[in-house]
């Protein structure tokens, strides 16, 4: 099955520093989605983004499907960016994602 | 963006019994809903795709008859562990595509003493 690498596994950062995670897939996608689950185990939806770019707010994701990796940016973090940011992609026609293993993000005060 | 439910929230059981867990799609209609697992400290792993109105398909070294799902209806999918046991403790996550998105519930924690 299709293979995804998150990077890095943990990420402590000071309140208004900016930040880049990574995610390496080994084959190409039709769904890439970014997620970041909250303390109570919640996982909110970033983006959709099999490919491009888009920006909401403080964060902004791109996904090079040809070079087969995206990007998530924080900028500007505050303390509520705190928590795990998942990355999870599909190749499948049932849409089954398949997770990276998270990067743990601490944003201190 | 959609909104799915998840009831129980939590439930703490004694080993041999069984659970139910309902995940709803509450404004939107999901012909597939999707179970992953999560141990603490890990990552998301499904378990099984339910579709409704046919059988689930389940993920490789996923018992299917210890994991009972039931997709009944286009908003509503059941999760039942049977027999469970300590081991079965875990997060447990449903999820839909609205769209071409998926969508998840807040999970059901379970513990099985």
């Amino acid at each position: 099955g299709i293979q995804v690498e998150q990077s890095p596994p943990d990420l402590i950062l000071q309140e208004g520093a900016n930040s880049t995670l990574r995610c390496n897939f080994s084959d190409s996608v039709n769904n890439l989605q970014w997620f970041h689950q909250n303390p109570w185990g919640q996982l909110i939806n970033l983006f959709y983004i099999p490919s491009g770019t888009k920006q909401n707010g403080r964060l902004s994701a791109t996904t090079v499907a040809t070079e087969r990796y995206s990007l998530l940016y924080i900028s500007s973090s505050q303390t509520t960016d705190s928590g795990v940011y998942f990355c999870a992609v599909a190749s499948d026609s049932w849409g089954k994602l398949q997770f990276g293993a998270g990067t743990q993000v601490v944003v201190t005060p | 963006g959609a909104v799915v439910s998840q009831h129980p929230s939590r439930v703490i059981c004694k080993s041999g019994t069984s659970v139910k867990i309902e995940c709803r799609s509450l404004d939107f209609q999901a012909t597939t809903m999707f179970w992953y697992r999560q141990f603490p400290k890990q990552s998301l792993m499904l378990m099984a795709t339910s579709n409704e109105g046919s059988k689930a398909t389940y993920e490789q070294g996923v018992e299917k008859d210890k994991f009972l799902i039931n997709h009944a209806s286009l908003t509503l999918s059941t999760l039942t562990v049977t027999s469970a046991h300590p081991e079965d403790s875990s997060f447990y996550i449903c999820s839909a595509i609205s769209s071409v998105e998926q969508f998840f519930g807040p999970g059901t924690r379970l513990t099985v003493l």
